[in-house]
């Protein structure tokens, strides 16, 4: 019974190739996110969707671009990808009402930019 | 621009001690606190959250907040080899995380 998964688990490709990542959670929370871990493990979030309604939009280049098609969903599409990009991406999921309640993390695509 | 400051260590503790950790937030209006465990290679495992100052408690782990002083800790009780890992303090309705710190409990 996995709350949030995300496909792929492993992500390798070239420099200027375009992909996508893949963010479901069935909890039925109402607020998903993306976050980026880099290489020194410092965790940045880079977008919130609330309802399917973008909440948060971090500093991050325009390359980056959440979709989601639903509650349920939140995909992470990348342009023109660049050697900076390597990291590991989680998707994560709660519910947010008057304090954010727990949020579960999904188990991370990491992805390698050569 | 809101920022969350955590040691990043390593801190080492026996087993058996107490392991302390602890964050400090920078945004007056924050009011959801986590406490996220990480080991190498895998996802953010939510330990504790905290609402309101105080101290709260579950089994080994209590997670303390004080609001006027904007901190928010982590108290470890009988540290365990399986505690080692990264410990992240997470803040706000953003989800702003800290670098984490890194805790190593010996044998």
């Amino acid at each position: 019974d996995t709350a949030v998964s995300q496909t792929p688990k492993y992500l390798v490709t070239q420099m200027g190739n375009d992909k996508s990542i893949k963010c479901e959670q069935n909890l039925g929370h109402d607020t998903m996110y993306w976050y980026k871990q880099d290489s020194k493990k410092f965790l940045k979030i880079m977008f919130s969707y609330n309802n399917k309604e973008l909440i948060i939009n971090e500093t991050v280049p325009n390359r980056f671009s959440p979709k989601s098609p639903d509650k349920a969903h939140l995909n992470l599409h990348i342009n023109s990808l660049e050697l900076g990009d390597s990291a590991v991406y989680f998707c994560a999921s709660s519910q947010v009402g008057q304090f954010i309640y727990e949020q579960y993390f999904g188990p991370g695509t990491r992805l390698t930019v050569t | 621009q809101k920022e969350v400051e955590q040691n990043s260590g390593p801190l080492s503790v026996p087993e058996g001690a107490i392991a302390s950790l602890n964050c400090t937030y920078s945004d007056r209006g924050s009011q959801s606190f986590f406490w996220y465990r990480q080991y190498s290679g895998k996802s953010p495992e939510l330990i504790m959250f905290i609402y309101s100052n105080g101290d709260k408690e579950d089994g080994r782990f209590t997670a303390q907040l004080n609001k006027a002083s904007q901190y928010v800790s982590l108290l470890i009780r009988d540290s365990q080899p399986s505690d080692s890992a990264t410990y992240l303090c997470a803040v706000g309705t953003d989800m702003r995380f800290g670098a984490g710190t890194r805790l190593t409990v010996k044998p």
